[in-house]
């Protein structure tokens, strides 16, 4: 998306940490999110975050945004190979009366390999 | 139970048709979604509605006509089919009370225009 931007692929092994790295353009962007999409599925929500925390950690997950310079980035550690996929950041675009659009990045491929 | 539910899964047809793509949303949620994924993987957003009022209406031909039936609801209608129309459209629904607007994603319908 031309707002959202994300490097294409990232090639891991098993039981390494894996960093994807986004950027967007929306500095009002409330939330952030991170989706994840399995072969021949929809996108299932990973996790998000407000855009007024730095950090935010959920099991083997960790975010990190850095507002300034408008980069987001989902680590995986111990990356499994369960975990390969493709991976899209998305912001939102807020509305009045409480609902927002979604602009997607072009989302990252994650292999994972032994 | 499925929360986001799409029908049909895979829809192949020929140029000039018309065909409809059905979307249920049993989360209670009173905002929807139509996205279309190309081939490349990339996501834009269509269409909204909340409370079945349209709110969001990208630069989308008019061969495309969402309708919202009541708010657990989404239809997609495409007049005309071409063979550009041909991706993956996915529906989507979020709640504009929790101040999150975290979207929650069908499995996605494949249409195939030969």
């Amino acid at each position: 998306g031309e707002d959202v931007e994300q490097s294409l692929f990232l090639s891991v092994r098993e039981g390494d940490s894996s960093v994807i790295n986004c950027t967007y353009t929306d500095s009002s962007s409330t939330y952030l999110y991170w989706y994840k999409q399995e072969p021949g599925a929809g996108l299932q929500l990973l996790t998000y975050i407000f855009s007024n925390m730095d950090m935010k950690q959920d099991q083997r997950l960790t975010v990190l945004l850095n507002k300034k310079d408008k980069h987001l980035s989902l680590r995986i550690a111990d990356t499994q190979t369960g975990d390969s996929a493709i991976y899209f950041c998305a912001e939102s675009k807020g509305r009045s009366g409480g609902y927002n659009k979604l602009i997607f990045g072009a989302g990252t491929r994650l292999a994972v390999h032994p | 139970d499925t929360a986001v539910s799409q029908t049909p899964k895979y829809l192949v047809t020929q140029m000039g048709n018309d065909k409809s793509i059905k979307c249920e949303q049993n989360l209670g949620h009173d905002t929807m979604y139509w996205y279309k994924q190309d081939s490349k993987k990339f996501l834009k957003i269509m269409f909204s509605y909340n409370n079945k009022e349209l709110i969001i209406n990208e630069t989308v031909p008019n061969r495309f006509s969402p309708k919202s039936p009541d708010k657990a609801h989404l239809n997609l209608h495409i007049n005309s089919l071409e063979l550009g129309d041909s991706a993956v459209y996915f529906c989507a629904s979020s709640s504009s009370s929790q101040g999150r607007y975290e979207q929650y994603f069908g499995p996605g319908t494949r249409l195939t225009v030969t």
